[in-house]
């Protein structure tokens, strides 16, 4: 069965380093999805992105956030600088339309210190 | 703004029960709504999806309703078993974003 995939499972930098998370989602969607979800709070949108470009992105999406479809399988978010409180678990997600059902990856746990 | 509220926050339950899982919306101007489960630190999976036009959708043990007028979708876990054990999410779908609740921390006991 087709899934997400993303990687690193686990990702730790220093305060102030720019993190580039990878997803690659399923093959045939066109639709694709940054969530975020701190330790103990509930999972948060951050960007979606069709055709090259983002459809919607939510306040905490800032310019120190960026999406890239780099080739015709990899989706990557970047953080360019980070903060202790970006440390979270990001989920990418794919869906073949918006609006339908989204399917999440495993998640990469990234750890700002 | 949408807000997604889950009743109960966390639900102690004995192997072979019936339960029920409570999901409310403010915004009744939804696409779809979705049902996830989440094991502690993985991943999110799918487990029913709704679509505005339906009231109740079927898989397995699991059966969700959706009243979009209340602002209400349940799950219904049919004959718990262990392995059910997990956080369950409701999200609802606007055009592009999933709004999730905090969700329900189940445990079903053998």
């Amino acid at each position: 069965e087709p899934e997400v995939t993303q990687t690193p499972s686990h990702q730790v930098t220093q305060m102030g380093q720019e993190v580039i998370l990878r997803c690659v989602p399923i093959s045939n969607h066109l639709y694709f999805y940054w969530y975020r979800q701190i330790l103990g709070q509930k999972v948060e949108f951050l960007v979606s992105f069709y055709n090259n470009e983002i459809s919607e992105k939510s306040e905490i999406f800032d310019d120190q956030f960026s999406v890239e479809r780099p080739d015709g399988s990899n989706f990557t978010l970047k953080i360019r600088s980070t903060k202790l409180e970006d440390s979270a678990m990001y989920f990418c997600a794919s869906s073949g339309l918006a609006g339908v059902e989204q399917y999440f990856g495993p998640g990469t746990r990234l750890t700002v210190t | 703004k949408q807000e997604v509220t889950q009743i109960p926050a966390a639900l102690s339950v004995p192997e072979g029960e019936n339960l029920v899982l409570n999901c409310s919306f403010t915004d009744s101007a939804i696409y779809n709504l979705q049902w996830f489960r989440q094991d502690p630190g993985k991943g999110l999976t799918s487990l029913l999806l709704i679509q505005s036009s339906q009231r109740e959708q079927t898989s397995g043990r699991l059966n969700a309703s959706l009243d979009k007028s209340s602002g209400r979708s349940t799950l219904y876990i049919a004959a718990s078993q262990p392995g059910d054990s997990a956080t369950y999410l409701c999200a609802v779908i606007l055009m592009y974003a999933l709004n999730f609740g905090k969700g329900t921390s189940l445990l079903v006991t053998p």
